[in-house]
């Protein structure tokens, strides 16, 4: 199994342009997330997907937007990037337990995005 | 605002000693994790500890929870070069739909000294 797999690894994007980050898990889980990681600023969670068919806003939802394609990819997107939007960005899953939710979640390796 | 504070930001020790990192919180929570992430590369979940558990062991790992301080602490005993990386608290607390959501800490930045 790859795990959670992310594309691309790197990007550099100018002010204002825009790009989707993908990413895709084998491991059959329902549920997936964005985060981003900012020096300082540990994880903030941006978008999540519970289960297929639903998305909902995290911490810092704004300026991006988000797709639950299937159960395997969760994409995110960046309409008009801007010099904020700096970071290194990972996606993750979990398998979704029903009530006795208590499930860790995998992330996958990162993609680290600079917008000049 | 973090739900999760680690303490120290940065802790360096010498190889085989032990190293102690903590977590404060400030809302309640179904369970609390630890995960580690080395250098350039993704998150690895290490240990969860439920709310209704006080110390879990796993290997060289003891965590500790005492849900009165909102407090969690990760003890690595016997450090390794290896260990080397940045520790993370996450607490879990239900979503909307249910299932959980992870808000991370800021974490801690092991150094092992060989």
């Amino acid at each position: 199994n790859a795990g959670v797999t992310q594309t691309p690894k790197f990007q550099v994007l100018k002010t204002g342009q825009s790009m989707t980050l993908q990413c895709a898990q084998d491991m059959n889980h329902n549920s997936m997330y964005w985060y981003r990681q900012d020096p300082g600023m540990g994880l903030r969670l941006i978008y999540y997907s519970a289960s297929e068919g639903t998305t909902d806003k995290g911490e810092v939802p704004n300026g991006y937007n988000v797709s639950r394609l299937n159960k395997r990819e969760f994409s995110l997107r960046l309409e008009s990037a801007a010099p904020s939007q700096t970071s290194v960005y990972f996606c993750a899953s979990s398998e979704y337990y029903g009530r006795t939710e208590e499930e860790t979640q995998y992330f996958g390796p990162g993609t680290r995005l600079l917008v000049l | 605002s973090q739900q999760g504070e680690e303490d120290p930001q940065a802790l360096s020790i010498q190889e085989g000693e032990n190293a102690t990192m903590n977590c404060s919180y400030k809302t309640s929570i179904n369970n609390l994790q630890w995960y580690r992430q080395n250098s350039g590369r993704g998150l690895v979940h290490l240990i969860l500890i439920r709310s209704n558990e006080r110390e879990k062991h796993s290997g060289r790992l003891r965590v500790t929870l005492d849900t009165s301080k909102k407090s969690s602490s990760l003890l690595i005993t016997a450090s390794r070069a290896a260990d080397t990386a940045s520790y993370f608290c996450a607490t879990a607390a239900l979503s909307n739909f249910g299932n959980e959501k992870l808000t991370f800490g800021t974490g801690t930045r092991l150094t092992i000294i060989p």
